[in-house]
């Protein structure tokens, strides 16, 4: 089975921190996303990666970087954490390129606490 | 735009009782694909169920199933003789393009013993 594996469960970090969250698939997959979770809101797509040091912005990428330096490892940064950052980062990952059709595997969530 | 609508924030079904999802979506893409995904309180989302917008046939996995009506941009999931493990946050979800998946904003289950 595919493990997709993020680095911390719960994380409290205080405003103007920078903030990394990790993230590690072990299945040679091609594409990695970070997605926010907030009650009434859905899945909210922050950054996407089809490749090695390749990104796309999603819907809400403002406030965030990312980083793919290795295809197994997707790293998501708070530039300067924010208080309505506050929020549940989930981590995924899918095989194919460019493919809808594919199922994603997710990470247990990073439930992040901006204080 | 694409759009994702899930209007029940919550349902509660008997254990062993027969519960149905509500999912509808917005779209002018004639071939996508729809999923169903769970999110148990262990937080790990899973896939329950998918399905091709160009097959006309409804999926089925199990105790799960789906009603997938096309024209009317319905794609409901009903779970046969709920369990108590089938108590989680459902969230439909609907991809098409490239990378993009947009996701529902969730039904938490609730299942009665």
């Amino acid at each position: 089975d595919v493990k997709v594996t993020q680095s911390s469960r719960y994380l409290v970090k205080r405003t103007g921190e920078k903030v990394f969250l990790e993230c590690v698939q072990d299945m040679d997959h091609e594409n990695m996303f970070w997605y926010r979770q907030d009650p009434g809101l859905g899945l909210r797509l922050i950054y996407f990666s089809y490749d090695v040091k390749m990104k796309e912005k999603g819907d809400i990428p403002e406030g965030y970087s990312v980083s793919r330096e290795k295809k197994e490892r997707f790293s998501l940064i708070l530039e300067s954490a924010s208080t309505n950052q506050t929020s549940m980062y989930l981590c995924a990952s899918s095989q194919d390129n460019w493919a809808t059709s594919e199922k994603l595997f997710f990470g247990s969530g990073t439930q992040l606490s901006v204080l | 735009a694409q759009t994702v609508t899930q209007s029940q924030p919550e349902m509660s079904v008997q254990e062993a009782e027969t519960v149905t999802l509500s999912c509808t979506y917005d779209t002018s893409e004639s071939d996508y694909y729809l999923f169903w995904y769970k999110q148990p309180p262990s937080r790990q989302m899973i896939l329950v169920i998918r399905q091709e917008a160009y097959k006309q046939q409804n999926a089925t996995e199990n105790r799960f199933s789906v009603n997938f009506q096309k024209a009317a941009k319905s794609f409901s999931l009903k779970i046969s003789d709920s369990q108590l493990g089938d108590a989680a946050m459902y969230f439909c979800a609907y991809g098409t393009g490239t990378y993009k998946y947009i996701f529902g904003t969730g039904t938490r289950l609730k299942v009665l013993a």
